[in-house]
């Protein structure tokens, strides 16, 4: 059975701190897909990355970068400079591309992140 | 841009009432979610349509159904509220484009729905 863990529940950073949100995976496939969304105070997921199990090249988008580890299962983002606007829910979830169950997104509880000015 | 709509941003019902929750994506996906939102669960898949008039059970799919009679509409039934469904309610669409390669692709949401069920 696939799991996402976020194990920070609440980060709060001042801002131009940088700060970074981990995520830990389980799954027995060795394809699967792993994504982070924002969820700011207004409510709609805003999706942010997508990763496929085979590319374990570091993303790097802005002040926005994740670090993909198949050996530690971890998936962990990072945001760089910390800005007021980035205080928002964040969740990072996991797929698996197969089974049958390739549509099925499994997300983990989220971090809440506030930047203080 | 994908665009995910649902009927109403806030909902109060009363328990024991009939609820629908609508969807509406503008991108032609195929496949369609529904999932609900609560302090510190996270978000938990309800149902899911890959196909009109096709559906199937997520996780939490007890005290739900479902209606996709047109493919850019998935709807959320409650038949009969109750106060543990008061929540945040969250609908999804994604292509199966490159499904046949193998490649998954990203779900988007709509804004969600918050539904207080007295």
């Amino acid at each position: 059975a696939q799991k996402v863990t976020q194990a920070q529940t609440e980060i709060s950073v001042v801002e131009k701190e940088d700060v970074t949100l981990d995520c830990v995976y389980e799954t027995r496939d060795t394809t699967y897909y792993l994504f982070w969304y924002k969820q700011p105070p207004s409510g709609e997921l805003v999706f942010l990355i997508r990763r496929n199990s085979f590319d374990e090249q570091n993303e790097i988008s802005g002040r926005y970068s994740w670090n993909f580890q198949k050996s530690t299962s971890s998936f962990n983002f990072t945001i760089t400079a910390s800005q007021v606007v980035d205080s928002a829910v964040y969740f990072c979830a996991l797929s698996e591309a197969s089974g049958g169950s390739n549509y099925k997104l499994t997300f983990g509880k989220g971090t809440l992140l506030t930047v203080n000015p | 841009d994908v665009k995910v709509t649902q009927s109403s941003r806030y909902l109060v019902k009363r328990t024991g009432e009939k609820v629908f929750l609508e969807c509406v994506q503008d991108m032609d996906h195929e496949n369609m979610f529904w999932y609900r939102q609560d302090p510190g669960l996270g978000l938990r898949l309800i149902y899911f349509s890959y196909d009109v008039k096709m559906k199937e059970k997520g996780d939490i799919p007890e005290g739900y159904s479902v209606s996709r009679e047109k493919k850019e509409r998935f709807s959320l039934i409650l038949e009969s509220a109750s106060t543990n469904q008061t929540s945040m309610y969250l609908c999804a669409s994604s292509s199966n484009n490159k499904i046949l390669a193998g490649v998954l692709e990203t779900q988007y949401f709509g804004p969600g729905t918050r539904l207080l069920v007295l």
